[in-house]
Parts: C-alpha cells; structure tokens; sequence
C-alpha cells in the first residue's frame, strides 16, 4: 500500500466545474505539497502547507492533520487547468525527502 | 531569480551505454534530489545531494550514481543502460524552512533507451 494515496486517478470536467482533488496519507508528516505538472514534464508547486487551508487564485488546499487528508481544489475551472495534480508528503522519518501520489490527470472540456 | 535547470531536455540513447545529467540549482539551495518518473511508478526518489555529500538514497540499483559539486549543481549517471531506463528524470532544488521542505523541480530531462 503506498503512504500516499491520491482520488481520483482520472477526471473529466467540464469547463466552469467546480473540482475536487484528494490525498490521503498513512504517515507522520510535516508537511504536504501539492503539485502541478503539465505535459512535457515540468513540475509546478502550487502549495506547501502543514495546517489549515491556503488559496491562490481559484485554487485552494485544505488539510486536516488528525484525518491525514488534503484535498486541492479548483474553481471555475478552465481548460488551461488540464495537468496532471500530484500530492508529496514530507515525511517525518524515512529516507526520501518527499513521497508522492500517482498523481490525479485533469481534463478540462471548454 | 532563475529556476531549476536540468540539461538536457530530451536525450536518446542505446542500451548499455551509459549517460549523464545535470542540474543547477536555484541559486543558494544546497539541496539537490533526483526523481525517476514513468507511467507504470509514478515519481519515484534516487537521491539527495547536500553540501557534496549523498545525504539520502533510493530503492535504485548501483547502476545510478550522482555527485554534486561545491556549487551545488549536481549531475546524475545511468551506466549500462536498460530499456526500463527510459522515463523523465526530474531534480528538485530544496531548502528547509521552519523545519518543511520548499522544493523546487526543474523541467526534467526525457531520457528514451533504444
């Protein structure tokens, strides 16, 4: 089973949607990052956070720390929002400096 | 303030020969790590450079190997390379601030083994 579990693999919205993205977590973390990477490879951070909820634009992120999950957010969605989202875990003990998610891909439908 | 840069962006090589990657960090981060991502794995961790020093390793076989020099930019190496090679290999640029991690990614380097 992988420390981090990330819902749904695949969604297709359509333009204008509200979008909810999950990630769940089965260990001790400091924090948790959400993660953007559109195709051709690049990676984008869009958050880093360890409580509460942070917003950007129209994304948010949410994480409840004694449920260890975080969900991402998208309003008003667009298709330029089409990217594969994935959650990294910054673990508290081991040896990685990050665990990621499978990473959840966006289509989004004008 | 210039980002992570990785070259190449896209390289083409045959089995068993062997390849090099390189990466310069944001300016002032000390820290380097290098991902393996395919389709079938996800992103997966090879290792972490701080300060000249490998300070954390991945599950990879011997066959990847990395340095990084006393500017902090860091190179990663494949010897003997195999088709399952073939995948984007992406490096972070990293600082820890109030004890989490700020990671940074480049662009990635598309590594095809024919």
């Amino acid at each position: 089973k992988n420390e981090v579990e990330q819902s749904p693999q695949n969604l297709t919205a359509q333009e204008g949607e509200f979008i909810t993205i999950n990630c769940s977590y089965s260990v001790g973390i400091s924090a948790l990052h959400w993660l953007q990477q559109h195709p051709g490879g690049g990676i984008v951070s869009l958050f880093m956070l360890s409580s509460g909820k942070k917003k950007h634009g129209r994304l948010i992120a949410t994480i409840n720390i004694q449920e260890k999950h975080s969900s991402l957010h998208i309003t008003a969605s667009h298709p330029r929002d089409s990217a594969v989202y994935i959650c990294a875990a910054d673990v508290n003990s081991g040896n990685t400096p990050l665990v990621f998610g499978k990473g959840t891909r966006l289509s989004v439908i004008a | 303030k210039a980002g992570v840069t990785q070259t190449p962006r896209y390289l083409i090589k045959t089995r068993g020969q062997q390849v090099t990657l390189s990466c310069s960090p944001i300016s002032g981060h000390r820290s380097v790590s290098w991902y393996q991502q395919t389709p079938g794995q996800g992103l997966q961790f090879l290792f972490e450079y701080f300060s000249e020093t490998q300070r954390n390793k991945g599950n990879f076989p011997g066959r990847f190997s990395g340095r990084q020099f006393s500017n902090s930019r860091s190179e990663m190496n494949v010897s003997t390379l195999e088709l399952g090679d073939s995948a984007l290999y992406l490096c972070a640029s990293s600082f820890y601030r109030g004890g989490n991690t700020e990671a940074f990614f480049g662009q990635g380097t598309r590594l095809t083994v024919v």
